[in-house]
């Protein structure tokens, strides 16, 4: 699993609330994404960080915010939670730099996410 | 949007038989990745094919990538029940170091 954690695994919330998942590597890297995965959806790239406080945005980032203050952490803020966002929530880290032919990813075991 | 496209979507097959699995693709890559995801975990890193290769081998896993179709492989020769997954495909159209997945085939190997 490279060492990659996150938490919490389960959560369930009520709609505006706002939630925050975290991505923990213990191996340094630097690239660090989070991804949404939903029935007939497959993963869908939601943010990702290329540095400590160098991020950008994937293909499905309205209502998501992040932050990485730290390597080591990659944070997944949803501002104001709504029923959409129920998903299965993925944080991935990458060994190579960004450019490298070899970026295989490494995921870590989920967040499963319910908002009601 | 989704760059990778697998087919089939699902797949059901007795232990022993072989399991192949296609996945197109729309635009250039530098790579093409096979993950794997057993029910209710994350994605494990099968195996990757660069742009410049036509087949690779690892175990029982054979991908092949024809870059004129925009098409990929993946072949899992003499399948067992521990093969049940889901099989996706990735690719790397660029430098950004980001992936694009297909939406997965799910194989069911049955004993």
């Amino acid at each position: 699993d490279a060492g990659i954690t996150q938490s919490p695994r389960h959560k369930v919330t009520e709609t505006g609330t706002p939630v925050t998942l975290r991505c923990h590597q213990t191996e340094n890297h630097r690239y660090m994404y989070w991804y949404r995965q939903d029935p007939g959806h497959g993963l869908r790239l939601i943010h990702y960080s290329y540095g400590v406080k160098d991020t950008d945005k994937g293909e499905v980032s309205d209502g998501y915010s992040v932050s990485r203050s730290k390597t080591e952490d990659f944070l997944l803020t949803l501002e104001s939670a709504t029923s959409s966002q129920t998903s299965v929530y993925f944080c991935a880290i990458s060994r190579t730099s960004g450019g490298a032919k070899d970026n295989e990813q490494f995921f870590g075991p989920g967040t499963r996410l319910t908002v009601l | 949007s989704q760059q990778g496209e697998e087919d089939p979507q699902a797949l059901s097959i007795q232990e022993g038989e072989n399991a192949t699995m296609n996945c197109s693709y729309k635009t250039s890559i530098n790579n093409l990745q096979w993950y794997r995801q057993n029910s209710g975990r994350g994605l494990v890193h099968l195996i990757l094919i660069r742009s410049n290769e036509r087949e690779k081998h690892s175990g029982r896993l054979r991908v092949t990538l024809d870059t004129s179709k925009k098409s990929s492989s993946l072949l899992i020769t003499a399948s067992r029940a521990a093969d049940t997954a889901s099989y996706f495909c990735a690719t790397d159209g660029g430098n950004t170091g980001k992936l694009i997945f297909g939406q997965g085939t799910t194989l069911q190997v049955k004993p």
